[in-house]
């Protein structure tokens, strides 16, 4: 069975600095990745994914993830945060490009600082 | 073009009640997986239907059950709710169709069910 590790429950940002995210899965075959976004009382937002190919992968937001195989970890990277990226952020992994049962980490919670 | 849309945005029930939320895809996709998220953790997989069967099962018990219609759209229902049945149910659609990027799954804005 698949599972996905995120270490850090809150991580507190300046404004302007830069943000990395951690997530580690469990999974026998090649994962498919996923980062979802979640603002305060919203349902989740994605912000990208890995499938195969390239393992640095863009989002949208200014958002990027690197898939590495050896690590067993696809980290979630932003160069400048704004105040607008506080929000809870989920590392998910799937079996296979349409398998639906996604197990997801515990989330992060992200806080900006002016 | 609308998201996946869900109703109610917020219930409260009473133990041992029922409840039925309801979830409508988003355009163009054909299958609905269930979430529920209690407060400070991730979602938990309930369960997914594709032409109106289920497909796959989390570890739900039997008082979570499911329907899809034929336009797509689905209800998830709990019988006996309990105080810990209370959390964010989300609905989520995808397409079954192949896509070389890997399908993406969209998730709603889930209904808040609180049980007292």
């Amino acid at each position: 069975a698949q599972s996905v590790t995120q270490p850090d429950i809150h991580i507190t940002v300046s404004e302007g600095a830069s943000l990395e995210l951690r997530c580690n899965y469990s999974y026998g075959a090649t994962p498919y990745l996923f980062w979802y976004v979640q603002s305060p009382g919203q349902g989740l937002q994605l912000l990208l994914k890995y499938f195969s190919g390239d393992t640095l992968v863009q989002g949208i937001k200014g958002f990027e993830a690197e898939f590495k195989r050896s690590q067993s970890s696809f980290n979630l990277r932003k160069p400048s945060v704004h105040w607008s990226d506080a929000a809870e952020y989920f590392c998910a992994v799937g079996a296979r490009s349409n398998d639906y049962k996604l197990s997801f980490g515990a989330g992060t919670t992200v806080t900006v600082r002016a | 073009d609308a998201g996946v849309t869900q109703s109610p945005t917020h219930l409260i029930k009473t133990r041992g009640q029922q409840v039925t939320l309801r979830c409508s895809p988003k355009s163009g996709h054909d299958t609905v997986s269930w979430y529920q998220q209690a407060l400070g953790q991730g979602p938990q997989f309930i369960f997914q239907y594709y032409e109106e069967e289920e497909r796959q099962r989390g570890n739900f018990p039997d008082r979570f059950s499911g329907h899809q219609f034929p336009n797509y759209s689905s209800e998830l229902n709990v019988n006996a709710l309990l105080l810990g049945d209370s959390a964010l149910y989300l609905c989520a659609s995808s397409w079954t169709g192949q896509d070389h990027s890997g399908n993406t799954i969209y998730f709603g804005e889930g209904s808040w069910l609180t049980v007292v």
